[in-house]
């Protein structure tokens, strides 16, 4: 267990709908980071979040957006969903603003479904 | 082209047999490589990292070798069990930033 939780562990949504996914980081890590796992694709880089604020974006769409609330949980919002949506997400905490001098740790991920 | 490429893209070997696995990358320069296990279904679990000085480095039956020269790593496991059973992914931090760069990973299947 990495201390990172998700949820929804599964969502089932149809196509034009939207969700809204969160993420509780682990005790102590100010930064959050979420990314997409799609079946023909690896692990892309969504965008990253410390402290409240966006540190880092990666290949998000316009139709999805983030944030990070006061107590540091975050939550990514995926609107006007096309079935090209549907795939893993996860979510990542790191202690620190600069992500690449500390472990990750990732969460149990959420299964998106669009139909 | 990735700029993360993993090879075999899967592999199956039995229990007890050693296994090697590799990744080529084209990011340059980098702060760390890293290599994550990855079970079905589940959240990446990170099993080394290794900066652009270092060489090798083991975890348990996991080694990541390193050659900066070439640009390529690999992870070796020996003595295989069963759990091994899992994507293995290589991922490259580029200089300066926090971004991973994720391979598309080496499914690896361990069977009795």
């Amino acid at each position: 267990d990495s201390g990172v939780t998700q949820t929804p562990k599964h969502l089932i949504t149809a196509t034009g709908q939207r969700v809204t996914l969160r993420c509780s980081p682990r005790s102590g890590d100010l930064s959050v980071y979420w990314y997409q796992q799609s079946l023909d694709q690896g692990l892309q880089f969504l965008i990253q979040y410390y402290n409240g604020e966006e540190r880092a974006k990666g290949n998000i769409l316009e139709r999805f957006s983030a944030q990070q609330f006061p107590d540091l949980h975050s939550e990514l919002n995926l609107s006007s969903l096309e079935l090209g949506d549907s795939a893993l997400y996860f979510c990542a905490s790191s202690p620190s603003r600069t992500g690449f001098q500390y472990e990750q740790y990732f969460g149990p991920g959420t299964r998106l479904t669009v139909t | 082209k990735n700029q993360v490429e993993q090879s075999p893209q899967s592999l199956i070997i039995l229990e007890g047999k050693n296994c090697t696995l590799q990744c080529n990358y084209t990011v340059s320069p980098f702060s760390n490589l890293r290599w994550y296990k990855q079970d079905t279904g589940r959240g990446p679990v990170s099993l080394t990292i290794m900066t652009f000085s270092e060489n090798t480095k083991s975890n348990g039956r996991y080694t990541a070798t390193l050659d900066a020269d070439t640009k390529q790593s690999s992870l070796h496991i020996t003595a295989s069990q069963l759990s091994d059973s899992a994507s293995y992914i290589c991922v490259v931090i580029p200089y300066n930033t926090d971004k991973l760069i994720f391979g598309t990973g080496t499914r690896l299947q361990v069977f009795p």
